[in-house]
């Protein structure tokens, strides 16, 4: 079966780095996603990967190893408005999106 | 600035109604899509649409149908809904096609509670 794994929480301190990974399992790969979604509003889009590599954004990074199955969100000089749930999202050989449960991230002062 | 409009944020119905959840998005998108997500669960596709009049089948289609009459609007019809249907709703639009890199837009959810 198709599967994506994200831890389900992490807390960081603000002004600090945290990375927040992902790895899949699917048929098939045609790029990753990254999403943000803070509580009970929607989500939005934060990155997309194809080629391994990393692409910066800002404060933001996403990292993509093909061959491992493995990619991360890197955010950097976190701030309180951090504070919301990370989805990592798949295409597949369908193009079809297999979604993760999504990361819940914690700031602290 | 509001691109994906879902017509209820809350909704509250009874086991057997027939249930409405209406979404239209402003973007001239040709794609669109209903999914649900529950707590720790991933999103899961329940129905899309590549253009007007066509709907395809997502991954839990089962007590669920779509209608894409006009290409901004995307409705989803629970035709008897059951408790087990408890869930936030999220009605998503993209452009251009599927293998490109096409972003989605998603609406602010429907949580619908079924009694």
């Amino acid at each position: 079966g198709q599967n994506i794994d994200q831890p389900t929480e992490m807390t960081a301190t603000e002004g600090a780095i945290v990375q927040i990974n992902c790895t899949y399992q699917t048929s098939g790969f045609n790029g990753l996603f990254w999403y943000q979604q803070h509580a009970g509003e929607a989500p939005t889009f934060l990155s997309y990967n194809v080629l391994d590599g990393l692409e910066e954004k800002g404060r933001f990074s996403s990292f993509l190893s093909r061959s491992k199955g493995y990619s991360y969100l890197l955010l950097k000089e976190l701030q309180m408005k951090d504070s919301a749930s990370y989805l990592c999202a798949v295409r597949d050989s369908n193009y079809q999106l297999i979604w993760g449960a999504g990361t819940k991230l914690i700031i602290k002062p | 600035d509001v691109k994906v409009t879902q017509s209820s944020r809350y909704l509250v119905k009874r086991t057997g109604e027939k249930v409405f959840l209406e979404c239209v998005q402003d973007m001239d998108h040709e794609n669109m899509f209903w999914y649900r997500q529950d707590p720790g669960l991933g999103l899961r596709l329940i129905y899309f649409s590549y253009d007007v009049k066509m709907k395809e089948k997502g991954d839990i289609p089962e007590g669920y149908s779509v209608s894409r009459e006009k290409k901004e609007r995307f409705s989803l019809i629970l035709e008897s809904a059951s408790t087990n249907q408890t869930s936030m709703y999220l009605c998503a639009s993209s452009s251009g096609q599927p293998s490109g890199a096409n972003v989605l837009t998603f609406g602010a959810g429907s949580r619908l509670t079924v009694l």
